[in-house]
Formats: C-alpha cells, sequence, structure tokens
C-alpha cells in the first residue's frame, strides 16, 4: 500500500461541473502539495497546506491533519482543467508523491 | 524570474550508453531535489541538494547514477550505463527553505533502448 493514496484514480465530467479529488496519506507529514501536471506539460504547484483550507480561483484545497486527508475542489470545472492532479506530502525531508488523477473535462 | 530549467527535454539512447541531465534551479534556491517518474508509477524521489552538499540520496536507485551539484548552482544527474528499466521522466525541482514550496523543472524524458 502506497503512502499516499488517490481516489479517483480517472475521473471525466462534463463542462461546468464541481471536481472533488480526494487524497488519504499514512505518514507524519509537515505539509501537502496538490500539484497539476497538463499532457506534455511540466509540473506546476497548485497549493502548498499544512492546516485548513487554501483557495485560488476556482480551486479549494482542504487538509484535515487528524485525518490525514485532503481534498481538491474544482469549481465549474471547464475543459482546460484537464490534467493530472497530484497529491504529494512533505515527511522529514522529502515528497511522497500519489500516484495522480488523470481529469478529463469534457465540453 | 527565469524558472528551473532543465536539459535535454527528451534523450533516446541504447542500453550500456551514458546519459547525463542538467537541472539549472531557480537562481539562489539552495534547495534541489531529484525525482522520477517510471511508466505507471508514481514519481519517486530521487536525492536532495542543499547548496552542493547531498542531504540525503536514500532515493537513488544503485550505483550507476551519479548526482552532482558542483558549486550548488545547476546540477547533473548521469546514468552510467543506461538500462532498460531507466526510462522515465526525471524531474528537478528547486525551492528556497528546506519544506517551503518546490518548484519543478519541465522534465527530460529519458528512453533507452
Amino acid at each position: 500500500k502506497n503512502e499516499v493514496e488517490q481516489s479517483p484514480q480517472n475521473l471525466t465530467a462534463q463542462e461546468g461541473e464541481f471536481i472533488t479529488i480526494n487524497c488519504s496519506y499514512s505518514v507524519g507529514i509537515s505539509a501537502l502539495h496538490w500539484l497539476q501536471q497538463h499532457p506534455g506539460g511540466g509540473i506546476v504547484s497548485l497549493f502548498m497546506l499544512s492546516s485548513g483550507k487554501k483557495k485560488h480561483g476556482r480551486l479549494i484545497a482542504t487538509i484535515n491533519i487528524q485525518e490525514k486527508h485532503s481534498s481538491l475542489h474544482i469549481t465549474a470545472s471547464h475543459p482546460r482543467d484537464s490534467a493530472v492532479y497530484i497529491c504529494a506530502v512533505m515527511g522529514a525531508q522529502k515528497l511522497v508523491f500519489g500516484q495522480g488523477t488523470r481529469l478529463t473535462i469534457n465540453p | 524570474e527565469a524558472g528551473v530549467t532543465q536539459f535535454p527535454s527528451h534523450s533516446v539512447i541504447e542500453k550500456g550508453q551514458t546519459v547525463t541531465l542538467r537541472c539549472d534551479p531557480i537562481s539562489g534556491h539552495d534547495n534541489l531535489y531529484w525525482y522520477r517518474r517510471v511508466m505507471g508509477k508514481e514519481i519517486k524521489f530521487l536525492l536532495h541538494f542543499v547548496k552542493e552538499s547531498k542531504q540525503d540520496e536514500s532515493g537513488m536507485p544503485n550505483n550507476r547514477f551519479l548526482a552532482e551539484r558542483t558549486g550548488g548552482t545547476y546540477s547533473t544527474l548521469k546514468v552510467q550505463p543506461a538500462e532498460l528499466e531507466d526510462s522515465g521522466v526525471y524531474f528537478c525541482a528547486s525551492s528556497q527553505e528546506l519544506r517551503s514550496e518546490q518548484y519543478f523543472g519541465p522534465g527530460t524524458r529519458l528512453t533507452v533502448t
């Protein structure tokens, strides 16, 4: 079992839908990152959080330290949101990554 | 400000050959990380430099991999001799402080045939 588990692995939705991607981890962490990778593109950091909730535009990330769980939400999804979303946790001094969630938003 | 850059973007080599990947971090970032994603698997940590010193190289798969960061600026990752299982995408990231946000490079796709 991976130390970081994401669900779902694949998600297809229609434009405008509310999207939720989940991340559960089993190790102690100092912070959790949500990353985005577009097809053929590099990795972009969306959020780094250690408690509570952060919002940037249509993206919202939450974390529950006690439950070792984080969610990434996308409101009013758009085809340009289609990408792989990766959860990564910072342990002692290094990132441990989930397998990623491939999101496809159809027009 | 320039982001993290990596060179080459794609390399195709034969088994047994040597390949050197380069990473230029964001200027002033002391922390430099190498990661790798092999087909179908999650991204895995390889090693971490603080300036020119190797802070953690616990993720390096074997002694065919050698990373250097002379002068604490750019870093190279050499694979010698390359094997088929080394194929994947190699990412570099840098951060200003330990445990602060990491900025990723575009990656080098390595194909060993």
